[in-house]
């Protein structure tokens, strides 16, 4: 059964500050991966998509990279805005025949001080 | 394009009593749409997959019977919520299949209150 961690579970810094957040799976096998952003109370905003076969995704100021045979991705946000403060959640969609679903990790806490 | 809507987006109920909440496609056909919960702090959990025209796949643990599914069309899903207890209170997010990139869209999520 997939598994998908994040870490850290939450990250304050302050403005403009480039920052990192990481987040791993056990099971290599997927079809590609989704960094989404969701404010309090709100749904989920997609920010990028990786197929398997890419290794890396940018829009805008975020840069998202994938590492599929350790299992790892990263969401990189540069010169960081108060307006980026949400919970970045990572998910894998597995790719055997009828895994359509996406695991989700528990998210990163995201706070950026003016 | 793109857009998952859900409707209601808030809604309080009394304990026993049923809720349905609507997932639609608004601008593509989607042949697959799911259903997932969020408790308070916590990441999403899928309930179910739903397919157009068939019956739902229910995740274990999940009571088919009291989280009924409906996807009578490629552009509506329903989930109603039966005989509702305040363990039922939740964020009830679907998303629906996109084309070509295997990519869900996401709705804004309905928030359910049970007293």
């Amino acid at each position: 059964k997939q598994e998908v961690t994040q870490i850290p579970a939450a990250l304050s810094v302050p403005e403009g500050e480039n920052l990192v957040l990481n987040c791993s799976f056990t099971d290599s096998a997927i079809y590609n991966l989704q960094w989404f952003r969701q404010d309090p109370g709100k749904g989920l905003t997609s920010l990028l998509l990786i197929q398997s076969s890419q290794r890396e995704q940018t829009s805008g100021r975020l840069n998202a990279s994938l590492d599929k045979s350790s299992g790892r991705s990263t969401l990189y946000i540069a010169a960081s805005q108060p307006g980026d403060s949400a919970t970045y959640l990572c998910a894998v969609r597995g790719s055997g025949a009828g895994s359509y679903q996406l695991t989700f990790g528990k998210g990163t806490k995201l706070s950026v001080i003016p | 394009g793109a857009v998952v809507s859900q409707h209601p987006s808030w809604v309080i109920c009394k304990s026993g009593t049923s809720v349905k909440i609507e997932c639609r496609s608004l601008d593509f056909q989607a042949t697959t749409m799911f259903w997932y919960r969020q408790f308070p702090k916590q990441s999403l959990m899928l309930m179910a997959t739903s397919n157009e025209g068939s019956k739902a796949t229910y995740e274990q643990g999940v009571e088919k019977d009291k989280f009924l599914i409906n996807h009578a069309s490629l552009t509506l899903s329903t989930l109603t919520v039966t005989s509702a207890h305040p363990e039922d209170s939740s964020f009830y997010i679907c998303s629906a299949d996109g084309q070509g990139q295997y990519e869900q869209y996401f709705g804004p999520g309905t928030r359910l209150t049970v007293t």
